[in-house]
């Protein structure tokens, strides 16, 4: 089993959806949660960073954090098709190497 | 404020060449990586950096070597390469201590694609 486990999608819906996108993980010592997103031929940029359980809001994304089921959720709401991109999440114990998930591509359709 | 640069974008090798890929950070980061991503595999680490003079190995660290002489650079070279080298190589950095924010998350440079014949 993957230490960090993501559907890879891809997952494609009409503009203005809301979307959600997910990671399971395995190792109960990760504290720090992030989510970057990368356009084609890009390197990643970090989209959000969390801490702990719980939400966390800028604009039209929300990060959910639920350390005692191991997962934790990105939502995008009102989908623009600039959104379109992979998405990665990534999580750390506050040691030095991030783990990251596999990434799911997404495509936001006009 | 050029964040991380990396050098080349683009190169293509033939099996049992040799070459450097360059990373260069303005942030005064302790920290300092490299990683490969592969189509479904997502991001691998393969060496890491906490200072200068000191470098680690990550989850996939052979074929490649690293060296930390200052704290802007990292280079990673590909001591002879394979066709199972090719991939997207990203140099990443962040800081390093202090109360979790913003700067201890990693900020990624551009990437060098690098083919092996």
């Amino acid at each position: 089993q993957k230490e960090v486990e993501q559907d890879p999608g891809p997952l494609s819906v009409p503009e203005g959806a809301i979307v959600s996108l997910n990671c399971t993980y395995s190792n109960s010592a990760f504290q720090y949660f992030m989510w970057y997103r990368q356009y084609s031929r890009k390197g990643p940029e970090l989209l959000m960073y969390t801490y702990s359980s719980g939400n966390k809001e800028d604009g039209r994304f929300t990060a959910q954090v639920d350390k005692s089921s191991k997962y934790i959720s990105l939502f995008i709401r009102d989908s623009q098709p600039s959104d379109s991109a992979t998405y990665l999440c990534a999580m750390d114990n506050y040691g030095q190497n991030f783990v990251f998930g596999p990434g799911t591509r997404l495509s936001v359709l006009p | 404020n050029a964040g991380v640069t990396q050098t080349p974008k683009f190169q293509v090798l033939k099996t049992g060449q040799s070459m450097t890929l360059q990373c260069a950070q303005d942030m005064n980061h302790e920290y300092m990586s490299w990683y490969r991503q592969d189509p479904g595999m997502g991001l691998r680490l393969i060496h890491y950096s906490v200072g200068a003079g000191i470098t680690d190995q990550g989850e996939v660290p052979n074929g490649y070597n690293v060296s930390r002489s200052t704290t802007e650079d990292f280079p990673l070279r590909l001591l002879s390469a394979a066709p199972s080298q090719t991939s997207v190589y990203f140099c990443a950095s962040k800081s390093s201590g202090g109360s979790f924010s913003g700067a201890n998350v990693l900020t990624f440079g551009a990437g060098s694609r690098l083919t092996v014949l």
